[in-house]
């Protein structure tokens, strides 16, 4: 019954290689988020998706594409990867109110490895 | 633009102390959350202590507490009769709330709980 998974956990491949990494949340929330942990372990948003709108993107590569089949899904497609797009990416969910606190709940992380 | 600044790489104490994390913040907004997350080793984001800042009362849970100080924009972190489980990274987040705003992350503190 996990609430935000990530496929795969680990991904090494090839720069100049297209990839995919998949996140799922079970919890019914209206958004979802993807940020990407440095090396320094620095955490940094990268996209928010919130009933199928891109709501937020920070100034990240047109390389980095979000996609959201559907509330339950946001997949991140990296194209021509680089030896910089090496980090762990985080998938989160929260739902979205106000006057109430907005929890990210985040899934486990998945390490991209670009040789 | 919100920033967040812990100013404490890493902090080492003793099993059974305690120990407080700092964080300030910089912000115009007059309503917004701020968080702590827990990092340990599996590398899974583990929501530690919220605070909605229109709350004087400072958030407990067991062993964790916060020092918010509005005015002064801190908002410390104190884990009382520390364990060798409570080893781990701590970031603090702020989060503007109402929308899709993703979390606003300091480059966190690394704990370590000397047995």
């Amino acid at each position: 019954d996990t609430a935000v998974s990530q496929t795969p956990k680990y991904l090494v491949t090839q720069m100049g290689n297209d990839k995919s990494i998949k996140c799922e949340q079970n919890l019914g929330h209206d958004t979802m988020y993807w940020y990407k942990q440095d090396s320094k372990k620095f955490l940094k948003i990268m996209f928010s998706y919130n009933n199928k709108e891109l709501i937020i993107n920070e100034t990240v590569p047109n390389r980095f594409s979000p996609k959201s089949p559907d509330k339950a899904h946001l997949n991140l497609h990296i194209n021509s990867l680089e030896l910089g797009d090496s980090a762990v990416y985080f998938c989160a969910s929260s739902q979205t109110a106000s006057g109430r606190i907005n929890e990210q709940f985040f899934g486990p992380g998945t390490r991209l490895t670009v040789l | 633009a919100q920033t967040v600044t812990q100013s404490q790489p890493e902090m080492s104490v003793q099993e059974a102390e305690t120990v407080t994390l700092s964080c300030t913040y910089d912000t115009s907004e007059s309503n917004y959350y701020l968080f702590w997350y827990k990092q340990p080793p599996s590398r899974q984001m583990i929501l530690v202590i919220r605070q909605e800042a229109y709350k004087q009362q400072n958030a407990t849970e067991n062993r964790f507490s916060v020092n918010f100080q509005k005015a002064a924009k801190s908002f410390s972190l104190k884990i009382s009769d520390s364990q060798l489980g409570d080893t781990a990274m701590y970031f603090c987040a702020f989060f503007r709330g109402g929308g899709a705003d993703g979390l606003t992350f300091g480059k966190g503190t690394h704990l370590i709980i000397q047995p």
